[in-house]
């Protein structure tokens, strides 16, 4: 069965450059989530879409941005990164009121 | 606020004993509960869920949880444990948006698992 694809699985990149990290949600999915584990912490909710809107937003810097797009992948854009940006980013996606989330495998992202 | 606690930083069991990890909750209004499982550098995998309906949710590996309304709790469990459960897992509560589409998963800070031979 498909799954969640995120892209790139690793980024490596320097303190004040800017990152995407992408999102294909299983098909049929119109909802894609947005979360952050640092080393050793629970995920963190940073933004989700439903139908190419923003639909809630948790704990997501303002250097931080997102969308969905027209086939419903998403792209989360990062600029001027921090080392404390350095985490596992994943992406959940699920269809309105299932009440399942499929998780991605994540995007391991480090800042030097 | 809506959130879950996972009160055990690590729980230790021998391999064949049965186990137990901790999750309890703080929503308003009906709490739709889930159970993820991360291996090192590994997504979160489903384990199970509780929505509505019986209290006791059997999920993937053997694993169940049974929810507690009076408790506000829904502890994991399985019957016999095995090395190849060691990992860490995490409780989480489906909180509600302005716009119930998008809703996201607010998660507990997770409790490692540790299954000896």
């Amino acid at each position: 069965a498909a799954g969640v694809i995120q892209s790139p699985r690793h980024l490596i990149k320097e303190k004040r450059e800017t990152a995407t990290l992408k999102c294909y949600p299983i098909p049929r999915h119109d909802t894609v989530y947005w979360y952050q584990q640092g080393p050793g912490q629970d995920p963190q909710f940073l933004i989700s879409f439903y139908e190419k809107m923003q639909s809630d937003k948790g704990s997501i810097p303002d250097r931080f941005s997102a969308q969905q797009f027209s086939d419903y992948h998403s792209e989360l854009n990062m600029s001027s990164l921090e080392l404390g940006d350095s985490a596992l980013y994943f992406c959940a996606s699920s269809l309105p009121g299932n009440y399942g989330y499929t998780f991605g495998s994540g995007t391991r992202l480090t800042v030097v | 606020a809506q959130s879950v606690a996972q009160p055990e930083d690590q729980v230790n069991v021998a391999e064949g004993n049965p186990l137990t990890v901790k999750c309890t909750y703080s929503v308003s209004g009906n709490p739709y509960l889930f159970w993820y499982v991360q291996y090192p550098n590994r997504g979160l995998q489903f384990l199970l869920k509780y929505i509505t309906g019986d209290n006791l949710v059997k999920g993937s590996y053997g694993f169940e949880a049974e929810f507690n309304k009076s408790q506000t709790s829904f502890h994991l469990k399985k019957p016999s444990a095995l090395v190849s459960d060691s990992a860490l897992y995490f409780c989480a509560v489906r909180v509600l948006a302005l716009n119930q589409a998008g809703t996201a998963l607010i998660f507990g800070k997770g409790t490692t698992l540790s299954v000896s031979s």
